[in-house]
């Protein structure tokens, strides 16, 4: 398994240009997360999945549009970058089991992103 | 949502072992308390998590107060590979996200 995988690496966007994250996991599983962090601070999340065709707003939501029409899949998209956008990106997922908060996320490697 | 308190760093001796405290006072009953470690550069990882009896795998054990107010994550022999940021997490029943705060840099010394 390749377990989390995110692309592209890195990206240098230039104020207002719009750009899509993409996140992709080959565990079947339901939950799927994007998350940002700054630096020296812990992971914001963004936006999040329960399953195809669900989505809902985390802590830091404006900005940042997700769609998810596949459970493999869950792109994170940047309508219009601005430099407050500067970040490292992480994608999560996990299954949603039991749901009694036992469930382990495992994260991607990230998204470095600069906007000028 | 429940919040953890932990100290902004710590330093180690490698091959030592390290005690990395985390409080979490207002914790409920049904609240795992996790943990994630996170290598330079790296996305997060998980490392233990438990609800009320101590708990040991192949990365740490997790020690867990009798009134669950407060944990311990404790790596027996810390290496330089455990140099890292770790985040003690409360994941509530149900609710499938993480509540990261700044975590504990841990440093290890060779």
């Amino acid at each position: 398994n390749a377990g989390v995988t995110q692309t592209p690496k890195f990206q240098v966007l230039k104020t207002g240009q719009s750009m899509t994250l993409q996140c992709a996991q080959d565990m079947n599983h339901e939950y799927m997360s994007w998350y940002r962090q700054d630096p020296g601070m812990g992971l914001r999340l963004i936006h999040y999945s329960v399953g195809a065709g669900i989505t809902d707003q985390g802590e830091v939501p404006n900005g940042y549009n997700v769609s998810r029409s596949t459970t493999e899949d869950f792109p994170l998209r940047l309508l219009s970058a601005a430099p407050s956008q500067t970040s490292v990106y992480f994608c999560a997922s996990s299954s949603q089991g039991s749901g009694t908060g036992q469930e382990t996320q495992y994260f991607g490697p990230g998204t470095r992103l600069l906007v000028l | 949502d429940a919040k953890t308190t932990q100290p902004n760093s710590m330093e180690s001796n490698e091959e030592e072992p390290v005690h990395l405290p985390c409080n979490h006072s207002t914790i409920s009953g049904t609240d795992y308390i996790h943990w994630y470690r996170q290598l330079p550069s790296q996305g997060p990882e998980y490392v233990i998590h438990g609800l009320t009896s101590n708990v040991n795998n192949r990365m740490a054990s997790l020690a867990i107060a009798e009134d669950r107010k407060s944990s311990t994550l404790i790596l027996h022999r810390a290496t330089l590979r455990d140099a890292a940021v770790y985040y003690c997490i409360l994941s509530q029943a149900s609710q499938g996200n993480l509540i990261f705060g700044k975590g504990t840099k841990l440093s290890v010394k060779p």
